[in-house]
């Protein structure tokens, strides 16, 4: 079974830390991706990478960069917390043209 | 308008009924689609994708309508392990071959004993 695992699944930060989340897939897949899920207003696309140092920005990049230096694992860093991204940030990961996304089981994250 | 629209819900339904979910998306550049489950505090997990022709994979049914830009998803003898949250996904294709899934906020289904 493809796996991706996120490295944190609860995560209290302080307001203005830089902030680490980490994304790795043990599947060799092309793609990955970071959402964020809020009530009401469901998975929302941050970014998103097709290849190694390559990355693409979402529907919702502001306050967030990425990184992709290795094909298994896909950073998110929040550079200056703040409290509007208290949320569930969620991985994926798929192969190109293959419809399945393999999520990761999340990182809630609470900044005070 | 947001780009998939769904019904929030919440669906509380007896135990052996059937339930039906919708959604409408708004880019006809869409190509693919798909129905994903997420259960509560869980990560979503694809349930079945969506044909043109319709398709069965148990007791659950998907349809898409490409010209009312309709999906629909059939859930027959609704069983407890039924409740969660249902994703409806739309999938498009970039000009530059990058593709993107798109999430609806998601239906919420109680299976009631």
């Amino acid at each position: 079974d493809v796996k991706v695992t996120q490295s944190s699944r609860y995560l209290v930060k302080r307001t203005g830390e830089k902030v680490f989340l980490e994304c790795v897939q043990d599947m060799d897949h092309e793609n990955m991706f970071w959402y964020r899920q809020d009530p009401g207003l469901g998975l929302r696309l941050i970014y998103f990478s097709y290849d190694v140092k390559m990355k693409e920005k979402g529907d919702i990049p502001e306050g967030y960069s990425v990184s992709r230096e290795k094909k298994e694992r896909f950073s998110l860093i929040l550079e200056s917390a703040s409290t509007n991204q208290t949320s569930m940030y969620l991985c994926a990961s798929s192969l190109p043209s293959v419809y399945g996304y393999t999520f990761g089981s999340g990182t809630r994250l609470t900044v005070v | 308008r947001k780009e998939v629209e769904q019904d929030p819900g919440p669906f509380n339904v007896p135990e052996g009924a059937t339930v039906a979910f919708n959604c409408t998306y708004s880019n006809s550049a869409s190509q693919s689609f798909f129905w994903y489950r997420q259960d509560c505090r869980k990560e979503p997990k694809l349930l079945m994708s969506v044909y043109s022709s319709g398709n069965e994979d148990g007791r659950f049914t998907a349809q898409l309508n490409r010209a009312s830009q309709y999906i629909s998803l059939l859930i027959r003898d609704s069983k407890l392990s039924d409740s969660a949250t249902y994703l409806c996904v739309v999938k498009k294709i970039s000009n530059f071959g990058n593709e993107k899934l798109t999430f609806g906020t998601g239906t919420r289904l109680t299976i009631i004993p």
